[in-house]
């Protein structure tokens, strides 16, 4: 089992530029979910996907964040236009509805300049 | 709403001492599950131990145990003969019992442990 994998690891933009990341969830988990790490403001839930129809978006902080899964496998989190307060480690993470365990990807640190 | 408090920013503790790091938390739902995390310098989220809210036994993994208080809503981690390698950050997190829901994370206690 590869795990959960995110793409990029890093990721440097300018302000004003879109920017998408993406996940890979384990196979044969039924949730998926986006979490955005701050100093500040610890870890937030984004958003969360029960086979693949999303379920609570009261996280995303603006209209400028959006996100899809189109399958079971893939989905984005797209930032347009980014903007330098967005810059954090945001993490995905899927999980069998039937089981405890929730696993997180190695997350994608976002630099906006 | 649901809530989750860990109230040590830091704490501080000498190589093979136990130490117990601080969690309450705060819903109306009967079922839920708790949960600790450890973050390393490296950033990946590593699961740690899990505590159903009607288990009748504190759960235990190795070294790792929660110390389950469900009347006064806390569920603390307790870190027997601590390690070098368990300088990390610390999350407690609580998820409804409902199936599919998400984690709702504390802000996170930073342990470091000296030899």
């Amino acid at each position: 089992d590869a795990g959960v994998i995110q793409s990029p690891r890093h990721e440097v933009t300018e302000m004003g530029q879109e920017v998408t990341l993406r996940c890979k969830p384990i196979s044969g988990h039924n949730s998926l979910f986006w979490y955005r790490q701050t100093m500040m403001r610890g870890l937030e839930l984004l958003i969360y996907f029960n086979n693949n129809v999303p379920i609570d978006d009261s996280g995303m902080p603006e209209d400028r964040f959006s996100a899809k899964m189109p399958n079971a496998s893939f989905s984005t989190l797209k930032i347009q236009p980014s903007e330098p307060r967005d810059s954090a480690v945001y993490f995905c993470a899927s999980s069998d509805v039937d089981k405890h365990g929730y696993t997180f990807g190695s997350g994608t640190r976002l630099t906006v300049v | 709403a649901q809530k989750i408090t860990q109230t040590q920013p830091g704490m501080f503790v000498q190589e093979k001492e136990a130490v117990t790091l601080d969690c309450t938390y705060d819903t109306s739902d009967p079922s839920y599950g708790l949960f600790w995390y450890k973050q390393p310098s490296s950033g990946e989220m590593i699961f740690l131990i899990y505590q159903g809210s009607y288990d009748q036994q504190n759960a235990t993994e190795g070294r790792y145990s929660l110390n389950f208080q469900k009347a006064r809503k806390s569920a603390n981690l307790v870190i027997s003969a601590s390690q070098l390698g368990d300088s990390a950050m610390y999350f407690c997190a609580m998820r409804l019992n409902q199936a599919g829901t998400a984690l709702i994370f504390g802000k996170g206690t930073t342990l470091s442990v000296s030899s």
